[in-house]
């Protein structure tokens, strides 16, 4: 099993691109995560899919957008990159429902704007 | 405002010896705890769980100890070993499983 993969990498975006950070898990997880992490702010939640079908806002979703497009996809995408948006971005993911806390986390997407 | 906090943003330990790495939270809906680990250009990988209704959980060389009233709880690992050098995250979630992350705490293991 892959677990929780991401792609890109790497990105470097210009002001005002747009691009689209994929994840997939091959877990059968229900639910599933994106945070980004920046110097001395830990994690911050963006968006979540607790189930297939259903997205919901984060800590911090201004700026971005995401796609649930089945079971094992959640997209993250940026319509008009900003310099504020230069962050390490993970996708993670959970069994969802009652009691499951734990969550498994992809090895990141390192993006800067310039 | 930070809900739950790492006010260490690093420590140095001698290898063999004791780490303890403290976080401290404010919501008291928080009702589950847990600590992840992060080597560089990494995830997160979980490391060790607590339930509210427990004041410890031990996996190995790893415990966490869990103090409800004074909000806070903390992570030993002993011995500690040049392989856990790593940044460590408290993590702490109410009943929508959602986690809510500290800043992190960078911890090196000296020889």
């Amino acid at each position: 099993n892959a677990g929780v993969t991401q792609t890109p990498k790497f990105q470097v975006l210009k002001t005002g691109q747009s691009m689209t950070l994929q994840c997939a898990q091959d877990m059968n997880h229900n639910s599933m995560y994106w945070y980004r992490q920046d110097p001395g702010m830990g994690l911050r939640l963006i968006y979540y899919s607790a189930s297939e079908g259903t997205t919901d806002k984060g800590e911090v979703p201004n700026g971005y957008n995401v796609s649930r497009l089945n079971k094992r996809e959640f997209s993250l995408r940026l319509e008009s990159a900003a310099p504020s948006q230069t962050s390490v971005y993970f996708c993670a993911s959970s069994p969802g429902g009652a009691g499951t806390y734990e969550q498994y986390f992809g090895p990141g997407t390192r993006l800067t704007v310039t | 405002d930070q809900q739950v906090k790492q006010n260490s943003p690093s420590l140095s330990v001698q290898e063999g010896r004791i780490s303890i790495l403290n976080c401290d939270y404010t919501n008291s809906m928080f009702d589950y705890f847990l600590w992840y680990k992060k080597y560089p250009a990494e995830g997160p990988t979980f490391l060790i769980s607590i339930s509210s209704i427990k004041d410890k959980n031990e996996d190995g060389r790893f415990t966490v100890f869990l103090n409800k009233s004074a909000k806070h709880l903390s992570l030993h690992i002993v011995p500690s070993q040049p392989g856990d050098s790593a940044v460590y995250f408290c993590a702490a979630s109410t009943l929508s499983s959602k986690l809510t992350f500290g800043t992190g705490t960078r911890l090196q293991v000296t020889l």
